[in-house]
């Protein structure tokens, strides 16, 4: 299996730029998406093929990577921001990285 | 506008066997892949597997020997059959539209149902 490596959490404070990444354990090309949860909520799609911006979410948030080392940018990040993201890889069955907890300050 | 809706035992025993129906509207069965993906404390978020559009299922290598994908397309429902369970099943089971043209991502999710295997 690809296995997917993500920091387990970080905290920024509202306006700033967050950097969020994602390490596969072999390349998977640029079929890697990202994926945003709120408790109690099931996940969102935010990015698609590594740095598409899926339809509704908010240009704050973009992607990029390929090969092996991957991120989410929320750029300027919002209190409502405050979830777990998680990135997924397609290369080699479905994977999914363990997630990040944002903290917003 | 696209809805997933899954509906679920809650409470399993371990040995037994999970069936859980997920309802669709807003597009066909026929038009898109299905996916099924789960979240345990002990795992995370796993991909279970999924049935095409034309109805042929492919499924991950963990749960190949227990599970079973199916669909009615004339109710707009797909089912998720596992057996053989145990408490490290214990989770929240979602079904999961890939996109057009697609299927190795989730572009639309239901909410969800909490299933909890335990005597």
């Amino acid at each position: 299996d690809t296995v997917l490596t993500q920091s387990p959490a970080l905290a920024v404070s509202p306006g700033e730029r967050v950097t969020i990444s994602c390490r596969a354990s072999e390349s998977v090309s640029t079929l890697m998406h990202w994926y945003q949860q709120k408790p109690g909520q099931q996940p969102t799609l935010l990015i698609y093929l590594a740095s598409n911006l899926e339809s509704g979410v908010p240009a704050r948030f973009s992607g990029s990577g390929s090969g092996t080392d991957f991120t989410l940018t929320i750029d300027p990040v919002e209190a409502d921001d405050t979830a777990t993201y998680y990135c997924q890889q397609s290369w080699n069955e479905l994977t999914f990285g363990s997630g990040t907890k944002l903290e917003i300050k | 506008q696209v809805q997933l809706k899954e509906t679920g035992p809650g409470l399993v025993q371990p040995t037994q066997t999970l069936s859980i129906t997920c309802t669709v509207s807003g597009f066909s069965l026929t038009s898109y892949y299905m996916q099924w993906v789960r979240q345990t404390p002990g795992k995370g978020l796993e991909w279970m597997g999924f049935i095409r559009s034309g109805g042929s299922t492919e499924y991950n290598s963990e749960f190949k020997s227990r599970l079973s994908i199916s669909r009615d397309t004339s109710k707009n429902q797909v089912f998720l059959k596992m057996n053989s369970l145990k408490t490290e099943d214990t989770g929240v089971y979602y079904c999961a539209r890939a996109p057009s043209g697609s299927w190795g991502w989730f572009a639309y999710w239901g909410q969800g149902t909490l299933v909890t295997v335990s005597s």
